[in-house]
C-alpha cells in the first residue's frame, strides 16, 4: 500500500492552466478506471472533484478535468482563480481492493 | 442532501480503544459501502477502512489490521470504528466518507463521495 506520487507544490498565475500528476503502478492507477481526485482547503474536509480518471460531480466547475496515461494520472485546472488554492490529493482503487492516495500537492496562485 | 457526523474522538492514552461513530442522513446507507479515512496534523491523507453496504466484505490498510474494526449499523444509519492498542502514530483527525453514487440507473463505485466534518483522536500519555 504504497502512496501514490505527486508534485509537493504547483503554482500559477490567475487565468493560467496547471496540471497535477499521480503516478502510481499497473496494480493501481494504471489497471483501473477508479482513479478520482479531491480538492482541501485548510481546516475543511476533503472534496471530489473528479472520480473514474475524468467525470466532474455536478457542482464542480468545468476548467477542472482529468485525463490519464499508463500508470499516471493527471489533473488540469484552466483558468486558474484564486479559490483554487488548495490541497489536492488523487486517489485510486487498488488490485487488493484497497485504496490509495497520493502525498498530496500544494496548488499557489501567485 | 447527504450528510455524515462523526462523533468520539478525543484524548486517549497508548495502548487504549476508542470507538468512532459516523451518522449518516440524506441517502439510502444501507445500499452504499462507507469509508474510514485519517489524516495526521499537517499530513496527508491516509485510506484507513472501508466496508460494504451490507456489512460483509471489510478491508483494512497495513498500518491498522488487527488493531481497527469497521462495522455497520444499517437499521441506524450509523458506521462505526472501534480502535484498540492505539500508538501516538494514529493520532488524527477521522473522516467516514459515502462510497461512490447512483444515479439515472448507474452506479459508479469507488470514490469518495462526500465526506463528514471529522473527528480528532489525540493518542498521548
Amino acid at each position: 500500500q504504497s502512496a501514490l506520487t505527486q508534485p509537493a507544490s504547483v503554482s500559477g498565475s490567475p487565468g493560467q492552466s496547471i496540471t497535477i500528476s499521480c503516478t502510481g503502478t499497473s496494480s493501481d492507477v494504471g489497471g483501473y478506471i477508479y482513479v478520482s481526485w479531491y480538492q482541501q482547503h485548510p481546516g475543511k474536509a476533503p472534496k471530489l472533484m473528479i472520480y473514474e480518471v475524468s467525470n466532474r460531480p455536478s457542482g464542480v466547475p468545468d476548467r477542472f478535468s482529468g485525463s490519464k496515461s499508463g500508470n499516471t494520472a493527471s489533473l488540469t485546472i484552466s483558468g486558474l482563480q484564486a479559490e483554487d488554492e488548495a490541497d489536492y490529493y488523487c486517489s485510486s482503487y487498488s488490485s487488493t481492493s484497497t485504496r490509495v492516495f497520493g502525498a498530496g500537492t500544494k496548488v499557489t496562485v501567485l | 442532501q447527504v450528510h455524515l457526523v462523526e462523533s468520539g474522538g478525543g484524548v486517549v492514552q497508548p495502548g487504549r480503544s476508542l470507538r468512532l461513530s459516523c451518522a449518516a442522513s440524506g441517502f439510502t446507507f444501507s445500499a452504499y459501502a462507507m469509508y474510514w479515512v485519517r489524516q495526521a496534523p499537517g499530513k496527508g491523507l491516509e485510506w484507513v477502512a472501508l466496508l460494504s453496504n451490507d456489512g460483509t466484505d471489510k478491508y483494512y490498510a497495513d498500518s491498522v489490521k488487527g488493531r481497527f474494526s469497521i462495522s455497520r449499523d444499517n437499521s441506524k444509519n450509523t458506521l462505526f470504528l472501534q480502535m484498540d492498542s492505539l500508538r501516538a502514530e494514529d493520532t488524527a483527525v477521522y473522516y467516514c466518507a459515502k462510497d461512490g453514487d447512483c444515479s439515472g440507473g448507474r452506479c459508479s463505485p469507488n470514490f469518495f463521495h462526500y465526506w463528514g466534518q471529522g473527528t480528532l483522536v489525540t493518542v498521548s500519555s
